[in-house]
């Protein structure tokens, strides 16, 4: 079955670059989309195909996908994007999650 | 703006069977474009897809939960439901409804979820 990879947390110093992995084999041939959930709230999509930004998500947040891995980016990040990031894809007619990254807002 | 609501029990009995309710608002589960599915998180865990439903009755289960999982679809209330059988505290989690766009495959609208513990 197809497996996403995720780092379980990432630390980012306020206003600065964060980024998150999710790695899969060629996920680059796929539709990636990622998911920020708060505590005690359901998850949001913030980010849709790859790199793509739904109504309402700053530009802030962007996207990229390639051979292996694709990426979150969250510039200038905020005490707000403190949170769990999860991707997801459809691969085989099956809809995989990543495990989730914990984002720290330093 | 379309909104879904998750209902049930929120305690369930081993060797039961869980069910919940999804109830969509501010929009036709009839206006086809889209699944209607249910997605679960342990305490703690990460999101675990269940399954989906199209307004048809057509159906899509993750194989490791589809022998115990039956999705249905009531347009006439504009409501869609999950029963997994057989529950055990492993199947003790959060219950989200969702809806997940047919063509690029994102969920776009969730439901603020519902705590299933199972416990005798």
């Amino acid at each position: 079955s197809y497996e996403l990879t995720q780092p379980l947390s990432v630390s980012v110093a306020l206003g600065q670059t964060a980024r998150i992995t999710c790695g899969g084999n060629n996920i680059g041939s796929k539709n990636v989309h990622w998911y920020q959930q708060k505590p005690g709230q359901a998850p949001v999509l913030v980010i849709y195909r790859d790199s793509n930004r739904p109504s309402g998500i700053p530009e802030r947040f962007s996207g990229s996908n390639s051979g292996n891995t694709a990426t979150l980016t969250i510039s200038r990040a905020q005490a707000g994007d403190e949170a769990d990031y999860y991707c997801q894809v459809w691969d085989s007619s099956t809809l995989v999650f990543g495990g989730g990254t914990k984002l720290t807002v330093l | 703006q379309v909104q879904l609501q998750e209902s049930g029990p929120g305690l369930v009995k081993p060797s039961q069977t869980l069910s919940l309710t999804c109830t969509v608002s501010g929009g036709s589960i009839s206006s086809g474009g889209y699944y209607w599915s249910w997605i679960r998180q342990h305490p703690g865990k990460g999101l675990e897809w269940i399954g989906y439903i199209y307004y048809s009755g057509s159906t899509y289960y993750n194989p490791s939960l589809k022998s115990r999982v039956t999705i249905s679809v009531d347009t006439s209330k504009n409501q869609f439901s999950l029963k997994l059988s057989s529950v055990t505290a492993a199947d003790t989690a959060v219950y989200y409804c969702a809806r997940e766009t047919i063509q690029l495959r994102y969920f776009d609208y969730w439901g603020q979820g519902t705590l299933v513990t199972v416990s005798s």
